[in-house]
């Protein structure tokens, strides 16, 4: 069965700290991986997306990198704010089908 | 995201009513998706559309039946709603044609059924 799994389930930090979210999969093949943030009483909104020959891609603050091999892929937040208290999903687009596969997400807290 | 709009945003029904979920779209995009997201799982996909007369079952479509009106409107019915179908619902649309065919989500609807 094709899954995403992510961890930590939930995190909280401080303003300012960095932090490290996790997503393992197993989907095979896919063409792409994208990390979602999804605010509290909003939907989910696309932050990076990575092709599955890519290695890191950034947008600000935000850091997503993929390990093809062992089938990783993680979130870094530099710099952390109040912010970016949110959920954050993994999402893999299946090579064939064009069929997405979200994982649970990731609930970050920023503490002042 | 104000291009995509769902109605209503809040609704309380009972077990065995009828209920409606709307979603428009002003992006101009042909594809267009409705998922349910329960705590501690990833969104479910219950329907999905390519186009007008284009209508496909996703993972968890029983008890769900949905309506495409026009290209900038897709509809979710629960014909006869019961408890485990509380959630929140999204409705998304994307074009396949740019980023990666990048889905981009609505506000949510939160159903409690009763």
């Amino acid at each position: 069965k094709n899954q995403v799994e992510q961890s930590p389930q939930s995190l909280i930090i401080l303003e300012g700290k960095n932090c490290t979210l996790q997503c393992n999969y197993t989907v095979s093949p896919f063409s792409n991986l994208r990390w979602y943030k999804q605010d509290t009483g909003r939907g989910p909104v696309s932050l990076t997306i990575m092709t599955f020959s890519e290695n890191t891609k950034s947008n600000g603050r935000y850091t997503a990198t993929l390990d093809a091999d062992t089938k990783q892929s993680s979130l870094h937040i530099t710099a952390s704010q109040l912010s970016d208290s949110a959920s954050y999903i993994c999402v893999i687009n299946m090579e064939y089908g064009n069929k997405l596969v979200f994982g649970a997400g990731t609930i970050l807290r920023v503490k002042s | 995201d104000a291009d995509v709009t769902q109605t209503p945003r809040n609704r309380i029904t009972k077990t065995g009513k009828r209920i409606m979920l709307e979603c428009s779209q002003t992006k101009g995009h042909d594809r267009m998706y409705w998922y349910r997201q329960d705590p501690g799982l990833g969104l479910q996909l219950i329907y999905y559309s390519f186009d007008v007369k284009d209508i496909n079952k996703g993972e968890i479509s029983d008890g769900y039946s949905v309506s495409r009106q026009a290209q900038a409107k897709f509809s979710l019915s629960l014909e006869s709603a019961i408890p485990n179908q509380t959630a929140l619902y999204f409705c998304a649309t994307s074009d396949p044609l740019r980023g990666y065919n990048e889905q981009f989500f609505g506000p949510g609807t939160r159903l409690t059924v009763l």
